[in-house]
C-alpha cells in the first residue's frame, strides 16, 4: 500500500518558468510533511518541510502548500534554474512507538532546460 | 544538521560475495536509519540500528540478509550479504534530528553492482 502518492513521475520546465509536484497521503496520523532534493550521486537533502498546522510555507523560491481537508500537498519551485534539475520527493513523518516513521513518495525528476 | 560519512561511495561485486558499508556521523546520534534505493526507484528502511541493543527491521528485510552493527553512538554498518544482482542499488545511511528524528540527514550513498 502506497501511503504517499507523488506526481509527476518526470517534470520537463523552462528556465524561469514554475515548477510544480504534487503528493497525496492517505494517513491522518501523519503531522510533518518534508521535501527532499536528490542531486545524482549524493544522498537526499532535506528542502522543506511543513506541519499540517499551515497551509503555506515559503523559503526562498520554494514553497510548500498543505490543504489539510484533502491530505494533499504540493511544492512550488518558482523561477525555476537548470540548478534546480534534480529529484524531488516528498516524504510524511507519524510516531510509531518510541520513534518516528518516514514514509517517502516515489520521487519526481525534475529537469530545468537552459 | 549532521555530517555523515559513508563507505565506499561505489563498489562492484560477484554474486555470492558479501559487502559491508561503514557510515560514520560527526555527532552522537541514537538512532541510524539505513535506507536502499532501487535504480530509478524511492527509498525503502531497511532497518533501524540503535546502539547497545539489535537492530529493528522492516518488512521484507531479514537479519541473515542485511546484518546490522552499531557499537557506539556514531559509527554503523551494513552488510549485505550472499549478494545476488537484484541487490544492486543505492544503500544510504541516515540519521535524524536530535529530540524527534523528524528530518532526515542522508550520507551519499554507497552505489552497489552486483554481476
Amino acid at each position: 500500500q502506497q501511503q504517499v502518492k507523488q506526481s509527476p513521475q518526470s517534470l520537463i520546465v523552462q528556465k524561469g518558468g514554475i515548477s510544480i509536484i504534487n503528493c497525496a497521503y492517505e494517513n491522518t496520523a501523519f503531522d510533518y510533511f518534508p521535501w527532499y532534493q536528490q542531486f545524482p550521486g549524493k544522498g537526499p537533502a532535506l528542502l522543506i518541510a511543513i506541519r499540517p498546522d499551515v497551509s503555506e510555507k515559503k523559503e526562498g523560491r520554494f514553497t510548500i502548500s498543505f490543504n489539510k481537508s484533502a491530505k494533499q500537498f504540493s511544492l512550488h519551485i518558482m523561477d525555476s534554474q537548470p540548478g534546480d534539475s534534480a529529484t524531488y520527493f516528498c516524504a510524511a513523518t507519524k510516531v510509531s512507538g518510541s520513534a518516528r516513521q518516514l514514509t517517502f513518495g516515489s520521487g519526481t525528476q525534475l529537469t530545468v532546460l537552459p | 544538521s549532521a555530517v555523515i560519512s559513508q563507505k565506499p561511495s561505489r563498489d562492484i561485486c560477484q554474486r555470492g560475495t558479501s559487502l559491508t558499508i561503514q557510515c560514520q556521523v560527526d555527532s552522537q546520534v541514537t538512532m541510524m536509519f539505513w535506507y536502499r534505493q532501487q535504480p530509478g526507484q524511492s527509498l525503502t528502511l531497511i532497518a533501524t540500528a540503535n546502539q547497545g541493543s539489535e537492530a529493528t527491521y522492516e518488512s521484507g528485510f531479514v537479519i541473515d540478509k542485511f546484518p546490522i552493527s552499531r557499537p557506539n553512538l556514531t559509527f554503523s554498518t551494513l552488510t549485505v550479504s550472499n549478494m545476488s544482482p537484484e541487490d544492486s542499488s543505492i544503500y544510504l545511511c541516515s540519521v535524524g534530528s536530535y529530540g524527534q528524528n523528524e528530518k532526515l540527514f542522508f550520507g551519499s550513498g554507497t552505489q552497489l553492482s552486483v554481476l
